[in-house]
């Protein structure tokens, strides 16, 4: 099946410097979304992206869908301590019945260090 | 608070048990995906259903078995738990079966 190749694993950082992570895949996909996990709580959607192309803010966090349909991206400025997480993409195949599940990232764990 | 509920919320069983985890989706979704989450680990997917049909299936053990119901509740059935099952289970909710997903909060499965 499908994978989703999520990159950096992991980052450390200083608050206020800016993060950027991506994700790549080996299949077309028609969504991609964004989310982050805070331990032992379920993941929050941060960022949904629909078009090739498109680039979507919430606040500090700017996503974008890759022209290719096979990779996104997502940038955070001036990072602050909320920050502190887990992030991970999240692409839907074109919506064929049974392909519309939610494929998942790795993850890139975000450390800001003091 | 995504409006997806899960309970209960922590879980310790025994070997070979068997136990039920329910979720109820946000109110007006369709849609109820079930994914797994080992210590440290992704999200695996293991079952989506819409609208009380079946609508696509990971890698789900035949051990687990699950089900939505008319009032679009679903139900994770897990049976002759080892300890590799322990984990955390999310139930994730959307519109339709290809819209953003809202998680709930998980269970956390303890086996001994």
């Amino acid at each position: 099946g499908q994978q989703l190749n999520q990159s950096p694993q992991s980052m450390f950082i200083q608050e206020g410097e800016d993060v950027s992570m991506n994700c790549t895949s080996s299949s077309i996909f028609n969504t991609w979304l964004w989310y982050k996990q805070d331990p032992g709580e379920g993941p929050v959607l941060l960022i949904a992206l629909y078009k090739a192309g498109e680039l979507t803010s919430n606040g500090r966090l700017t996503a974008q869908f890759g022209i290719t349909r096979k990779d996104s991206f997502l940038n955070i400025s001036a990072s602050i301590p909320s920050d502190v997480g887990i992030y991970f993409c999240a692409g839907q195949l074109p919506g064929n019945f049974g392909n519309e599940k939610l494929t998942f990232g790795t993850g890139t764990r975000l450390t800001i260090i003091p | 608070d995504s409006g997806v509920t899960q309970t209960p919320k922590h879980l310790i069983t025994a070997t070979g048990q068997r136990v039920t985890l329910r979720c109820s989706p946000r109110s007006g979704d369709l849609s109820v995906y079930w994914y797994q989450q080992s210590l440290d680990q992704g999200l695996q997917f293991l079952i989506q259903y819409y609208n009380g049909e079946e609508r696509a299936k990971g890698n789900i053990l035949e051990r687990f078995s699950a089900q939505q119901f008319p009032d679009l509740h679903s139900e994770l059935n897990l049976s002759s738990l080892e300890l590799g099952d322990s984990a955390l289970y999310f139930c994730a909710s959307s519109v339709g079966p290809s819209n953003e997903a809202f998680f709930g909060q998980g269970t956390r499965l303890t086996v001994v």
